[in-house]
């Protein structure tokens, strides 16, 4: 089955800076590469998401890359805000299928 | 995205008792999920229900333990049976929409 890693499992940044978390997959079949937010005590939330079929894909601060061959992909969140700051999760799987988190990254961001 | 909500929000529960968490969507959905997430850690896949059909278990969960009901494409149900401490965690349902997965508020168990 699909293993998902995640590094760092901890980030701290200056407000401004920029952020990347990278995650690798183990499973060639997975196509769907989701990252959620989760701020303390609220739901995971969808952030954004690529597929297999693109490389990058952006939206406004947040950008995220894929390297099929390499199975990795990674989370770029640039000018960092204070409310950017919680636990990020990636996740790999099928579409239309579940998909496996990565055990999370907590990102701080200091003002 | 659909709305979801789950029922109870949170519960506290005496080991050797069963809960059953509800799990509500606004709009009809093929696949629901149902994972577990522990105090400060990620999310772990518990199964997969689908309308019509026995829910599929990741390893580890076992129907005896977690069963599941899915009488219809808006509503499903999680038990966690004969509850002891290691089950407090919180419990989320999560929903396939247009190719995207959300998640409902999930449940806050506390087993004492």
């Amino acid at each position: 089955g699909e293993n998902v890693e995640q590094h760092p499992s901890t980030l701290s940044v200056q407000e401004g800076d920029s952020a990347v978390i990278k995650c690798t997959y183990s499973d060639s079949a997975s196509n769907y590469f989701p990252w959620y937010k989760q701020e303390l005590g609220k739901r995971p939330q969808l952030i954004i998401d690529i597929r297999s079929n693109v490389g990058e894909k952006k939206d406004q601060r947040i950008a995220v890359t894929l390297n099929k061959t390499a199975k990795h992909f990674s989370l770029h969140i640039t000018e960092t805000q204070p409310e950017d700051s919680a636990v990020y999760f990636c996740a790999a799987g099928a579409s239309y299928d579940k998909v496996i988190f990565g055990p999370g990254t907590s990102l701080s961001v200091i003002p | 995205s659909a709305v979801i909500s789950q029922k109870p929000s949170r519960d506290i529960c005496q080991r050797g008792t069963s809960l059953t968490i509800q799990c509500q969507v606004d709009s009809q959905v093929t696949m629901m999920f149902w994972y577990r997430q522990q105090p400060g850690q990620s999310l772990t896949l518990i199964a997969t229900a689908n309308q019509g059909s026995e829910a599929t278990y990741e390893s580890g969960f076992v129907i005896d333990k977690f069963p599941i009901s899915r009488p219809n494409l808006t509503f499903s149900t999680l038990t966690v049976s004969n509850m002891s401490p290691e089950d407090s965690s919180i419990y989320l349902c999560s929903v396939e929409e247009a190719w995207e997965q959300y998640f409902g508020p999930g449940t806050r168990l506390t087993v004492t």
